[in-house]
């Protein structure tokens, strides 16, 4: 199995910060790699598809960058609506994994 | 408008069995791959099953391979997780999610407990 190890696991950060979140990957999955901004109660969002793709109607930004086994997600300017938990997953290869979450917190 | 609804979560006994249900629409089903991913209380994300546009291929997490089964209805845009052997572990909200998981329901909350 792919094992995706993220990090940090949390953060504080206040708004307009410039935050990155890395997740690295047990082996090469090339670039099969989504990003995913989860708040409490709701369904979880992609941010990012194909580790640098912008998924439509999401802020510019939030980025993602890497390939093979080292990934990032990038918030260049935090605003009070990013305050949740991000997830990266794998989808290279079952099965499918999540990086173990961190969470974005207000300093 | 891509839609994911799912149903069936409630209050089951260890040992139990429960079956989920996610109905679609606003898109081209059987194009799809359909998967099952749930959050147990405090932790994080887990991606727990897999099934094809046809129907072919199922994948499944080890945590419930051989309890849990995926499948799917293509006329009437529907996957379904039929969960048997249910164990207090398995406590979470469950979601449907489409694809290399673009799309998410809005997840249905599974108990178990005695």
């Amino acid at each position: 199995d792919i094992q995706m190890t993220q990090s940090p696991s949390s953060l504080s950060a206040s708004v307009g910060d410039r935050v990155t979140i890395t997740c690295r990957a047990s082996q090469g999955i090339r670039d099969d790699l989504g990003w995913y901004q989860h708040k409490p109660g709701k369904a979880p969002e992609r941010l990012i598809y194909a580790a640098s793709n912008l998924q439509s109607g999401v802020p510019s930004r939030f980025s993602g960058s890497g390939s093979g086994t080292e990934f990032t997600l990038t918030i260049s300017s935090l605003q009070p609506e990013d305050f949740a938990t991000y997830y990266c997953l794998q989808h290279n290869s079952y099965p499918w994994t999540f990086g173990q979450g961190t969470k974005v917190e207000i300093k | 408008e891509v839609q994911l609804a799912e149903s069936g979560g409630g209050l089951v006994k260890p040992g139990g069995s429960l079956r989920l249900s996610c109905r679609v629409s606003g898109f081209t089903f059987d194009s799809y791959t359909m998967n099952w991913v749930r959050q147990a209380p405090g932790e994080g994300l887990e991606w727990i099953s897999s099934i094809s546009g046809t129907g072919t291929y199922k994948s499944y997490a080890g945590s419930v391979k051989g309890r849990f089964t995926i499948s799917r209805d293509n006329a009437r845009n529907s996957v379904y997780l039929q969960m048997n052997s249910l164990r207090a572990e398995d406590r979470a909200v469950y979601y449907c999610a489409r694809g290399v998981i673009d799309y998410w329901g809005q997840g249905t909350l599974v108990t178990v407990s005695s």
